[in-house]
């Protein structure tokens, strides 16, 4: 299967600063990838659907100010928390669609683990 | 808006036992999508059904897709401990997102 790789896996920043996570499909191009945001225990959450080479399609609640999105080619896309604070640690879970014959599959990223302190 | 749900949240069984998680969604699905993710993981793709009273197996699996397109289960035959994880579903809406069931997480014990 096709492979998703995000970068960092872990990071902890202080309370106001910027975090800049990545998201690789490393073996096909994927003009659209996806942006989970997964509190522990709970299901996955959609934040935003990045288009390459034209802005992201956020869902309803989710500031794009707060969490700005860039596709800028078609194997990468990053999402970048601005400002962060204790309330946006989470797990951020990347994915990317690949058609495969007529059937259209979402490969998912490892992960980031955001821990704002 | 369109909702996924799930049930049960959660499941301990004895190994060799029986496991199943159901899913139902709120509207007509076009597809709909099975993962699992193990503890620390990530979601890993295990299937897809798109048509209407669909049944696939994978070895211990079971998928079905209902006739209606509105709900969907997953069956695992007799339990081992590498079954251990959540089990999601999650449905392509007709909007093309894919909506997430809560997930069922399932305990297996030797």
């Amino acid at each position: 299967g096709a492979v998703v790789s995000q970068h960092p896996s872990r990071v902890i920043c202080k309370s106001g600063t910027s975090v800049k996570i990545e998201c690789r499909s490393l073996d096909f191009q994927a003009t659209t990838m996806f942006w989970y945001r997964q509190f522990p225990k709970q299901s996955l959450m959609l934040m935003a659907t990045s288009n390459e080479g034209s802005k992201a399609t956020y869902e309803q609640g989710v500031e794009k100010d707060k969490f700005l999105i860039n596709h800028a080619s078609l194997t990468l896309s990053t999402l970048t928390v601005t400002s962060a604070h204790p309330e946006d640690s989470s797990f951020y879970i990347c994915s990317a669609d690949q058609m495969e014959g007529a059937q259209e599959t979402q490969y998912f990223g490892p992960g980031t683990r955001l821990l704002v302190l | 808006g369109q909702q996924v749900m799930q049930i049960p949240q959660y499941q301990h069984v004895q190994e060799g036992e029986d496991f199943t998680t159901y899913c139902n969604s709120s509207t007509t699905l076009s597809n709909i999508q099975w993962y699992k993710q193990r503890p620390g993981g990530h979601p890993v793709f295990l299937i897809q059904l798109v048509k209407s009273g669909e049944v696939k197996k994978q070895k211990r699996l079971t998928f079905q897709f209902g006739e209606a397109k509105k709900n969907s289960s997953l069956h695992i035959t007799a339990t081992q401990t590498t079954d251990v994880g959540t089990y999601f579903c999650a449905g392509t809406s007709n909007t093309g997102k894919l909506i997430f069931g809560q997930g069922t997480t399932l305990q297996v014990k030797p």
